[in-house]
C-alpha cells in the first residue's frame, strides 16, 4: 500500500536560518512527489513537484526539494526561512503507470514555525 | 484565472441531519476531486471525477456519502445522515484532463469546514 510519512509534527527555526521539512514515502514503482502548503482557513497551495529528471526541484517562494530514490525521501528545503513561511506543509505522492489515477496520498502534515 | 470555488465555507449540523457542499472547479479542468481532511491529518481522497464520470470512489462511504457532477463542471457532495466522525474540512480540487498521467498538480479550493454536533 502507498504511504507517506512526515516524521516531525512541528519544525521550529529562526528567521534567516535554513529549514528542512522531512518526507519519506512508500510506493511501488516510480512516484510523482508533491509538496503543498496550507495557511489557516485556506486550501492547499501547490509548492513544487518531482516528476522525473534532476533530483533537485525548485518551486515557489524560494523552496526546493531533493528526491532521493535510494532513501525514498523527498525533503523540503529553503536556504533562509521567513516568518511568513510559518504554515502547515504536506508531502504527497501518486503512482505512475497504467494504474495511476492521479490519486494523491498525503502525509499527516508538518507545522513549520519560523520565529523572528 | 479564478480559482476553485466552494460553498458554504462553514456548516454546523446535528448528527443524523443531511448536508450538501458545492464546488466549481477552475474553467477547463476536467478532473475534479473531493477530499476529506480530519483535524491533524492529511487530506484523504473521497471521490474523483473525469468530466461527469467517476474514476475512483473506493474510499467514499457510500452508505451515507454521495457525489455528482452531472454536467461535467460543478459538483455537489452530500452526506445523509451525518455522523459525529464526519466533522472535517471537505476540500475540492481540480486539474487538467488526464493531468494525472503526467503528474500535473491539483488546485484546491478553500474548503468547507463541517461540524457535526
Amino acid at each position: 500500500a502507498q504511504s507517506v510519512a512526515q516524521p516531525e509534527d512541528q519544525v521550529n527555526v529562526a528567521e534567516g536560518n535554513p529549514l528542512t521539512v522531512k518526507c519519506t514515502y512508500s510506493v511501488s514503482g516510480n512516484p510523482y512527489l508533491f509538496w503543498y502548503v496550507q495557511y489557516p482557513n485556506r486550501g492547499l497551495q501547490f509548492l513544487l513537484k518531482y516528476i522525473t529528471g534532476d533530483n533537485l526541484v525548485k518551486g515557489s517562494y524560494g523552496f526546493e526539494a531533493e528526491f532521493n530514490k535510494s532513501q525514498t525521501s523527498f525533503h523540503l528545503k529553503k536556504p533562509s526561512a521567513l516568518v511568513s513561511d510559518s504554515a502547515l506543509y504536506f508531502c504527497a505522492v501518486s503512482k505512475t503507470g497504467s494504474s495511476n489515477t492521479g490519486k494523491l496520498i498525503f502525509g499527516q502534515g508538518t507545522t513549520l514555525q519560523v520565529k523572528p | 484565472e479564478a480559482g476553485v470555488a466552494q460553498s458554504p465555507r462553514y456548516k454546523i449540523i446535528e448528527k443524523r441531519q443531511s448536508v450538501a457542499f458545492w464546488c466549481n472547479p477552475i474553467s477547463g479542468h476536467a478532473t475534479l476531486y473531493w477530499y476529506q481532511q480530519i483535524l491533524g491529518q492529511g487530506p484523504k481522497l473521497l471521490i474523483q471525477f473525469q468530466n461527469n464520470g467517476v474514476v475512483d470512489d473506493s474510499q467514499l462511504p457510500k452508505d451515507r456519502f454521495s457525489a455528482e457532477r452531472l454536467k461535467g463542471v460543478d459538483s455537489t457532495l452530500k452526506i445523509q445522515p451525518a455522523k459525529l466522525e464526519d466533522s472535517a474540512v471537505y476540500l475540492c480540487a481540480s486539474s487538467l484532463e488526464g493531468g494525472w498521467q503526467i503528474g500535473v498538480e491539483q488546485y484546491f479550493g478553500p474548503g468547507t469546514r463541517l461540524t457535526v454536533t
